[in-house]
């Protein structure tokens, strides 16, 4: 699990604030995803990455803004959030888009107050 | 209708018991069917992967696909208290394109009790 490293583990914000998602991948991986986990729901596939370059975006609100600067870094920057927006958001990341092979990280708990 | 379907359970069962999990699916063009076991505060990690029909065996754990029926399983033998977790089952229709995204099933809450 070492191998996909997210920051924050835990994230309280209110509706108006901003903040970061961070997510660092150690294996050398090309490809890197967000997903949303709620409660009782299956895992929503947000955004992908692969080399860099936005490949997936599945119809996401504009207040969830994602980045890669290279292949190991993947943020996403959260804006003028909504209460239904709490989740588990974790990121992934596999050798190339082989949907078999993907390494999740802890995840970040989001509260939007 | 959902692409898969995942019965969340919670699922409680004594040490030693055998735990069957089930998933069911819609889209016939799923080939490659995964399950992830996910501890409490951590990610989901592979632990069966298997492609189209048949059996996979590894340990304690064995993976069955039933395309004919879209129907996946995955078994646990003589199940240990570290078992407890929720199990998620995924599957995806291609490999290595642009459509290689994994579909999940909502996850089956576990617990083995001693």
């Amino acid at each position: 699990e070492t191998g996909v490293t997210q920051t924050p583990r835990h994230l309280v914000m209110g509706m108006t604030n901003k903040k970061s998602l961070k997510c660092e991948q150690h294996l050398g991986h090309n490809a890197m995803y967000w997903y949303k986990q709620s409660a009782k729901k299956p895992l929503e596939l947000m955004f992908v990455y692969s080399l860099e370059e936005r490949v997936e975006n599945n119809s996401v609100p504009s207040r969830f803004s994602p980045e890669c600067p290279n292949s190991s870094h993947l943020f996403l920057h959260l804006h003028t959030l909504q209460p239904e927006d709490s989740a588990l958001y974790l990121c992934a990341s596999s050798p190339d888009r082989l949907p078999d092979t993907q390494y999740f990280g802890p995840g970040t708990r989001l509260t939007v107050l | 209708q959902k692409e898969v379907e995942q019965d969340p359970g919670p699922l409680s069962v004594p040490e030693g018991a055998i735990v069957s999990l089930n998933c069911t699916y819609s889209n016939s063009a799923f080939q490659y069917f995964m399950w992830y076991r996910q501890y409490s505060r951590k990610g989901p990690e592979l632990l069966m992967y298997t492609y189209s029909s048949g059996n996979k065996e590894d340990g304690r754990f064995t993976a069955q696909v039933d395309k004919s029926s879209k129907y996946i399983s995955l078994f646990i033998r003589d199940s240990q208290p570290s078992d407890s977790a929720t199990y998620l089952c995924a599957m995806s229709a291609f490999r290595g394109s642009t459509l290689g995204r994994l579909y999940f099933g909502r996850g089956t809450q576990l617990t083995v009790w001693p």
